[in-house]
C-alpha cells in the first residue's frame, strides 16, 4: 500500500526566513507526486505536479522537487499569505486513487 | 471554467438521518472523486468515476455511503442512517485524464452529526 509522510507537522517562520517542507513517500510505481495548499475550511488547491526524479518546478516563492524517495517543497523569503497547510499526495500506476500524507502547517509571522 | 462546485458546504444533521451531498466537476472533465477528510487528516479516497462508471470503491465506503454520477456529469454521494463518526468534510474532485494529470477539488462540504 503507498505511504506518505510529511515533516515536519508543523513549521513557524518569520517573514522571509526560506525553509523547506519534506515528502517521504512508498509507491508501486510512481505515476505523479502533487503538492496542494489548503486553506482552513477550504478544499486543497493545486500546486504542482511531479513526475519523475530529477524534476523541478516553480511557482512564484515555491520551488518542488523530486527524487526516488522524497520530495521537497522550498519556500523562499515567504510573506504572511503563504501561511497554510502544504499537502503532499502520489498516484501509482494500479489505481486512480491519491494518497495523501497528513500535510505540513506553515505559519509564516509577520 | 468556475470550478468544482459542491452543495450544500455545510450540514448539520441528527444521528440517523440520511444526507446527500452533490458535486459538479468542472465541465468537460471525464474522471470524478469523492474524498473524506477530517480535522488534522490528509484527504481519504472514497470512490471514483470515469463518465457515469464508478470504477473504483475504498473499502471506507461501507453499505450506508452511496454514490452515483447519472450521465457522466454531477455526482451525488448520500450517507444514509448517519453516525457521528460520519463527521469530517467531504470533498469532490475533478480531472480531465488517467492518473498523473491534474486532480482539481472543490470547497467541499462539511457534515456535523450530532
Amino acid at each position: 500500500e503507498d505511504q506518505v509522510t510529511q515533516s515536519p507537522e508543523a513549521l513557524r517562520l518569520q517573514e522571509g526566513e526560506s525553509s523547506s517542507l519534506n515528502c517521504s513517500y512508498t509507491v508501486s510505481g510512481l505515476r505523479g507526486l502533487f503538492w496542494y495548499r489548503q486553506d482552513p475550511g477550504k478544499g486543497p488547491e493545486f500546486l504542482f505536479t511531479l513526475y519523475s526524479a530529477g524534476e523541478e518546478k516553480e511557482k512564484e516563492r515555491l520551488k518542488a522537487t523530486l527524487t526516488k524517495k522524497e520530495s521537497f517543497l522550498h519556500i523562499t523569503a515567504p510573506k504572511p499569505e503563504d501561511s497554510a497547510t502544504y499537502l503532499c499526495a502520489v498516484t501509482n500506476f494500479g489505481n486512480e486513487k491519491l494518497t495523501f500524507g497528513t500535510g505540513t502547517r506553515l505559519t509564516i509571522i509577520p | 471554467d468556475t470550478g468544482v462546485s459542491q452543495d450544500p458546504r455545510h450540514k448539520i444533521t441528527k444521528r440517523g438521518q440520511n444526507v446527500t451531498f452533490r458535486c459538479d466537476p468542472i465541465s468537460e472533465h471525464n474522471r470524478l472523486y469523492w474524498y473524506r477528510q477530517t480535522l488534522g487528516q490528509g484527504p481519504e479516497f472514497l470512490t471514483y468515476f470515469q463518465n457515469e462508471a464508478q470504477l473504483e470503491k475504498s473499502r471506507l465506503l461501507s453499505d450506508r455511503f452511496s454514490a452515483e454520477r447519472p450521465k457522466g456529469s454531477f455526482s451525488t454521494l448520500e450517507i444514509q442512517r448517519t453516525e457521528q463518526g460520519d463527521s469530517a468534510m467531504y470533498l469532490c474532485a475533478s480531472s480531465a485524464f488517467a492518473g498523473g494529470n491534474t486532480i482539481y477539488f472543490g470547497e467541499g462540504s462539511w457534515l456535523t452529526v450530532v
